[in-house]
């Protein structure tokens, strides 16, 4: 199916623990973003990317890591996960920095 | 410091009658303002938007306002239908640049049959 997927769903993992969630779409946009939701604070971004081999930081990038080495794939690594990490994460992708935004479901991380 | 502020967690309603969800922002800079909504276990949607330009935008059942001088935007849904409870979230962005949108806390409406 066409859109956009992220993997795992759900992942428990130890504080300390480096830990990738994927995103991958399939309409070839241009932009790609992760942002995280937590209460009471909506959802805030951490990375973007404008283009394969271009990311930026988000309102909220300390502890990540991104990259993208191709339009379809951009992956969220957090090196040494924490509590504070503890988030529902959302990835998205636009056809350009004027389109809105269409999200995957969702990867709930849980660091113990 | 929150620059798009929702200031209601949450809103119940009547099946049939109408939903005012609002927004508050600071930022006199953003120019291009989105809604959202979400359902439990799946990503947020796209639901409409509104550009500074104008005071209001309608699609079907949704219309958007903005008043620009109070900083505040509002969505109205009519009428309002069970299956239009969910989480919805404002966001703002400056030069209508969505790369870089701004969300509220967002607001959970309950429609109730």
């Amino acid at each position: 199916d066409a859109g956009i997927t992220q993997s795992p769903r759900y992942k428990i993992t130890e504080t300390g623990r480096q830990v990738t969630l994927m995103c991958h779409q399939t309409w070839s946009h241009s932009y790609m973003f992760w942002y995280r939701q937590d209460l009471g604070h909506g959802l805030r971004l951490i990375y973007y990317s404008a283009a394969a081999d271009i990311t930026d930081k988000g309102e909220v990038p300390d502890g990540y890591v991104v990259s993208r080495s191709k339009t379809e794939n951009f992956p969220l690594t957090l090196e040494s996960a924490t509590r504070s990490q503890t988030s529902v994460y959302f990835c998205a992708s636009s056809e350009n920095k004027y389109s809105p935004l269409h999200f995957g479901n969702g990867t709930r991380l849980t660091v113990t | 410091d929150q620059q798009v502020k929702q200031n209601s967690p949450s809103l119940s309603v009547q099946e049939g009658r109408i939903s005012i969800l609002n927004c508050d922002y600071t930022n006199s800079m953003f120019d291009y303002f989105l809604w959202y909504k979400k359902y439990p276990a799946e990503g947020p949607t796209f639901l409409i938007s509104i550009s500074s330009i104008k005071d209001k935008n309608e699609d079907g059942r949704f219309t958007v306002f903005l008043n620009k001088s109070a900083k505040h935007l509002s969505l109205h849904i009519v009428p309002s239908q069970p299956g239009d409870s969910a989480v919805y979230f404002c966001a703002a962005s400056e030069a209508g640049n969505t790369g870089k949108l701004i969300f509220g806390q967002g607001t959970t409406l309950q429609v109730k049959p």
